[in-house]
């Protein structure tokens, strides 16, 4: 089965890295995600990263894989308090052609601390 | 581009009533999903539709729940009765199957409170 597991809580300083771990179990998975909800509204996807690949870099945001230890994680530099959100790491299992549902994390809550 | 659009965002209703979600996907899109986020467990997806056809409902928690999408632009998710533990915010989504990514867009959600 598939499964993904995030940690609850990440407490970091505005203007600090942060950077939120995620584990998933799936080594056929092909592609992961990162989805951030701010309070009261829908997941925004922030950015994907395909399985061969090992890095993913998008502005302040870069996307660490390690599929040997089935690792993912996100980091946000120069962290602001807009950052504040829940950040869900969600997986998929089929390659283009297929349409299964994303698998999630149950989401880590990013708290800024001024 | 207009994204997933989702009605009511807010609902209260009394146990034992029919509630109705209403979800229209991104125009072109040929998957649409519903999902269910609680505190306790989560994301969880109740059921997804290829092309209007129902390929996978194995989430759906009983036979309460159903889903229809009679066609590319329309979705409903209907509890009926409802029950307290149903309370939950209820995610519509869509994407188009077979872009590179597969990437899933969601709509604001519904907030459902049965009492």
């Amino acid at each position: 089965g598939e499964d993904v597991e995030q940690s609850l809580f990440l407490s970091v300083r505005e203007g600090d890295s942060s950077v939120i771990n995620c584990t998933y179990t799936d080594s056929s998975s092909t592609y992961l995600y990162w989805y951030k909800q701010e309070p009261g509204a829908g997941l925004q996807l922030l950015t994907y990263i395909f399985s061969n690949m090992d890095m993913k870099q998008d502005q302040r945001l870069t996307v660490l894989l390690n599929k040997k230890d089935k690792h993912l994680s996100l980091r946000i530099a120069d962290t602001q308090t807009g950052d504040s959100a829940i950040y869900f790491c969600a997986e998929s299992l089929r390659s283009g052609g297929g349409a299964d549902g994303l698998t999630f994390g149950k989401g880590t809550h990013l708290i800024i601390q001024p | 581009d207009a994204g997933v659009i989702q009605s009511p965002r807010h609902e209260v209703t009394e146990m034992g009533q029919e509630v109705t979600l209403r979800c229209k996907p991104i125009s072109g899109h040929n998957s649409l999903f519903w999902y269910r986020q609680t505190m306790m467990r989560g994301l969880e997806l109740l059921i997804y539709f290829n092309n209007n056809v129902p390929i996978d409902d194995s989430g759906m928690p009983e036979d309460r729940f159903s889903a229809k999408m009679p066609n590319a632009s329309f979705s409903t998710l209907k509890i009926q009765p409802s029950e307290p533990r149903d309370s939950a915010v209820y995610f519509c989504a869509s994407r188009y199957r077979g872009v590179p990514g597969n990437t899933i867009y969601f709509g604001e959600g519904s907030w459902l409170t049965v009492v």
